[in-house]
């Protein structure tokens, strides 16, 4: 079955413990990202990657880290994490060059930072 | 750069009637994808209906069709016999055909849509 995987799916820690949440994607698509969801904001993008070890920012990268070594994992790393990262966090990925432009996300990994 | 706007943060329908979402959105490109996205309880986001910005044609699916306005870059999704499943917040979004350009899906800030009995 074609999907994009995240986990954890729930998280309490406190502020300053690194964390790492893991995105994993089994459709070979060369475009990942992660999105943090807020009342009221929609969705806004935290880092993209285009394909393997190409990634970049997007509209709120501060406070996280991602990485792409291989095409099919894309994990975004809280550092140091603070309570104002406390969110919904979402991975997805998409083809690039064919396809229709359409997102496929992960389920979402609820994080509260106390 | 793209932005995309819903005017409408609550709706609300009664079960079996017709409802329109609302989206605008702002760009300087003329390829591009649209989406409506669909987002119940259970939080995932869900593709509702997708629309090419090359096609004159409204998208349909079903009982889910829009509204696609490219010179007003107006974008609004009608949902017909509406269902208590239908229940969710709804999110209209961009995204840039040119594989260059394509980095993100600009999301509006989505509109949550109530169905009653």
């Amino acid at each position: 079955e074609a999907q994009v995987t995240q986990n954890p799916r729930y998280l309490i820690t406190v502020t300053g413990k690194k964390l790492t949440v893991t995105c994993s994607q089994n459709m070979n698509h060369e475009y990942m990202s992660w999105y943090r969801q807020d009342p009221g904001l929609g969705l806004r993008q935290i880092y993209y990657s285009m394909n393997v070890e190409v990634t970049d920012k997007g509209d709120v990268p501060e406070g996280y880290k991602v990485s792409r070594k291989e095409k099919r994992n894309f994990p975004l790393i809280l550092e140091s994490p603070s309570p104002n990262q406390t969110s919904l966090y979402f991975c997805a990925s998409s083809f690039l060059v064919r396809g229709t432009g359409e997102l496929f996300f992960g389920e979402g990994s609820r994080l509260t930072v106390l | 750069a793209q932005t995309v706007t819903q005017s409408q943060p609550e709706m609300s329908v009664q079960e079996a009637e017709t409802v329109t979402l609302s989206c605008t959105y702002d760009t300087s490109e003329s390829d591009y994808y649209l989406f409506w996205y669909k987002q119940p309880p259970s939080r995932q986001m869900i593709l509702v209906i997708r629309q090419e910005a090359y096609k004159q044609q409204n998208a349909t699916e079903n009982r889910f069709s829009v509204n696609f306005q490219k010179a007003a870059k107006s974008f609004s999704l009608k949902i017909s016999d509406s269902q208590l499943g239908d229940a969710a917040m709804y999110f209209c979004a961009y995204r840039s055909a040119n594989t260059g350009t394509a980095s993100k899906l600009t999301f509006g800030t989505g509109t949550r849509l109530q169905v009653t009995l």
